[in-house]
């Protein structure tokens, strides 16, 4: 059964330093998402990409925040300068066609913790 | 505001116990909502997409249905490896984007 797949599973970096997180959506999909959770708290939507370009973002997403498709099979996110409350566990989604006509699939997720 | 609302936030039923979790929403216009398994340490897993009132759908032990401002996950004769976080989320008009609410904790005891 196809899936999306994200690297690394879990990433620690200090306080400043830049991370890229990795997604490998289902490869028909055109949709692509970034969603966070923290630690007991609801996921949030972060953005969403379509057509090699940001279509939705969140007030989350700010300037420190930047997605890429570079090139036929990988999403990332890139954090350019991270802060504690970054720490959370970052999760790629895609769809064929988009929220409102069904589902998206997620991937297992990215820990991110800041220290 | 868009908002989702879930409740309760936990529940412990014994196994064959069947219950009910309950979704209260509050959007501009409903696109869809949405009904999501989660595990720990996972990634939402869907279960179900609800686009009007009076929709109802089932996948084996689970039974979702809509109203105008609120949806149900029925369990009916749970098992233990029905024990997982149950997700609701909506997608308002207009938006690419789900809302999430805190999600209920399920443990099923055998």
């Amino acid at each position: 059964e196809p899936e999306v797949t994200q690297t690394p599973s879990h990433q620690v970096t200090q306080m400043g330093q830049e991370v890229i997180l990795r997604c490998v959506p289902i490869s028909n999909h055109l949709y692509f998402y970034w969603y966070r959770q923290i630690l007991g708290q609801k996921v949030e939507f972060l953005v969403s990409f379509y057509n090699n370009e940001i279509s939705e973002k969140s007030e989350i997403f700010d300037d420190q925040f930047s997605v890429e498709r570079p090139d036929g099979s990988n999403f990332t996110l890139k954090i350019r300068s991270t802060k504690l409350e970054d720490s959370a566990m970052y999760f790629c989604a895609s769809s064929v066609e988009g929220v409102g006509a069904g589902e998206l699939f997620f991937g297992e997720g990215s820990r991110l913790t800041v220290l | 505001e868009d908002q989702v609302t879930q409740s309760p936030e936990a529940l412990r039923l014994q196994e064959g116990e069947s219950s009910s979790l309950n979704c209260s929403y509050t959007v501009s216009g409903l696109r869809g909502l949405f009904w999501y398994r989660q595990d720990p340490g996972k990634g939402p897993e869907f279960l179900f997409t609800l686009y009007s009132a009076g929709e109802e759908k089932e996948k084996e032990r689970l039974k979702a249905t809509l109203t105008k401002k609120e949806s149900f996950l029925h369990i009916t004769a749970p098992k233990p490896e029905d024990s997982a976080t149950y997700l609701c989320a909506v997608s308002p008009y207009g938006t690419d984007k789900l809302i999430f609410g805190t999600g209920t904790r399920l443990q099923v005891f055998p």
